[in-house]
This record gives structure tokens, sequence and C-alpha cells, in this order.
């Protein structure tokens, strides 16, 4: 059975703290992405990496950061977290192919609440 | 910007009734995807529409894609309260790597 997690499934810091994130996959997947979703909005691209040590920002990676030093494990780096990142955080991965795209495997998030 | 514009944005309705999705944009995608998200868990995929003009069912779940790959939708017959859940349409378009989600759609089955 395929899985995503994450480490956390609810989480309160503090503004201005450093906030860590991680996702690990047991699929052996290349790719791996971590989305923010919020009402209304669907899901947001903040970053993706295609391979271990490779990184893209997605549409909207100001304030965070990431790093994937093993293929199965992705972090989400909160550097000084912000009231505006209050959210939920999905991290998904998928496998590459000729295509596009594949189907994403999502983790069940993690609800961060920034006081 | 290439967005995925998803109507209703919110359907609360009575089991038994029937009720579709819209998914659509101003872009041409080459393919689209439907996943449904249930309260506390990440989103899981339905079915990936890639023809123009494909349709596909799922037990009581019939998914469209339109004729010009710029719109899709989602037809649920006879709803059940297990059908209740956040459904999104996802693709990237055509030319692109880019994959986005839509902004969703939250139905609500009532027994």
């Amino acid at each position: 059975d395929v899985k995503v997690t994450q480490s956390s499934r609810y989480l309160v810091k503090r503004t201005g703290e450093k906030v860590f994130l991680e996702c690990v996959q047991d699929m052996d997947h290349e790719n791996m992405f971590w989305y923010r979703q919020d009402p209304g909005l669907g899901l947001r691209l903040i970053y993706f990496s295609y391979d271990v040590k490779m990184k893209e920002k997605g549409d909207i990676p100001e304030g965070y950061s990431v790093s994937r030093e093993k293929k199965e494990r992705f972090s989400l780096i909160l550097e000084s977290a912000s009231t505006n990142q209050t959210s939920m955080y999905l991290c998904a991965s998928s496998v590459t192919s000729g295509r596009a795209f594949n189907e994403q495997f999502f983790g069940p998030g993690t609800r961060l609440t920034v006081l | 910007t290439q967005l995925l514009e998803q109507s209703p944005q919110f359907l609360s309705i009575q089991e038994g009734e029937n009720l579709t999705v819209y998914c659509n944009s101003s872009s041409v995608f080459s393919s689209l995807q439907w996943y449904r998200q249930e309260p506390g868990e990440g989103p899981v995929l339905l079915v990936t529409v890639v023809t123009g003009g494909e349709v596909k069912k799922l037990k009581r779940l019939t998914f469209q894609f339109g004729d010009a790959r710029k719109d899709s939708s989602l037809h649920i017959t006879a709803a059940q309260p297990g059908d209740t859940g956040l459904y999104l349409c996802a693709g990237a378009p055509s030319g692109t790597y880019k994959y986005i989600f839509g902004t969703g759609t939250r139905l609500k089955v009532l027994a």
C-alpha cells in the first residue's frame, strides 16, 4: 500500500519561529511537491523537486524553502513564520514518465497555525 | 494566469439527488484529472480524462472532457452521504509541465 506521511497533523507556532515540515514517501517516486491549501483558493504549489537535491519554485515560494537530501524525503522550511502562513500544507509525490504529469499521491496534510 | 475555475463552490443536497460539478478554463489541457478529498485527508485521484469528448464512468460518477479540452464535468447520480467531500479538478495546460488545481467544489450530501 503506497504511502506518503507527514511529520505532524497539527502544528502551532509563534511568529518569527523557524518551522520544519517533513514529508516521506515509500514509493520510490522521483517527484515530490509541497502545496498549501486555503479555502476558495484550491491547492497552490509552493515548491517541487524532480530529483534528489533538485528543486523548482512553484507559484508561491516566497517565505519558504525546501530541502531534498534523500529521494524519499522532502522538507518544507518556513524561515521566519508569519501569521499569513497559517494554512493546510499538503505533500505529494509522483513518478516520472513520458507524460507531462502523473497521478499525485498525497499525504494527510499538516494544519499549521502561526500565532 | 492559467486558472481552473470550478462551479459551484459549495453544494448541499439530499441523498438520492443528482448533481453536476463543472471545471472550466480558457486554456487547452492535454488531460484533466479529478480528485476527491475527504476531511482530514489528502486528495485521492478519481479519474484522468485524456481525449476531447471522452466520457468515463466510475460507478455513479460520470466524467466528461470537453471537445475543445478546455473544460470538464463530473456528474453524480443518486448521491449518497459517502460522496461528501471536496472535489478538485487538476491538469497541466498543453505545452507546459505546470500542473494546476481547480478552486474546488465542496459537496455535502445529507441523509
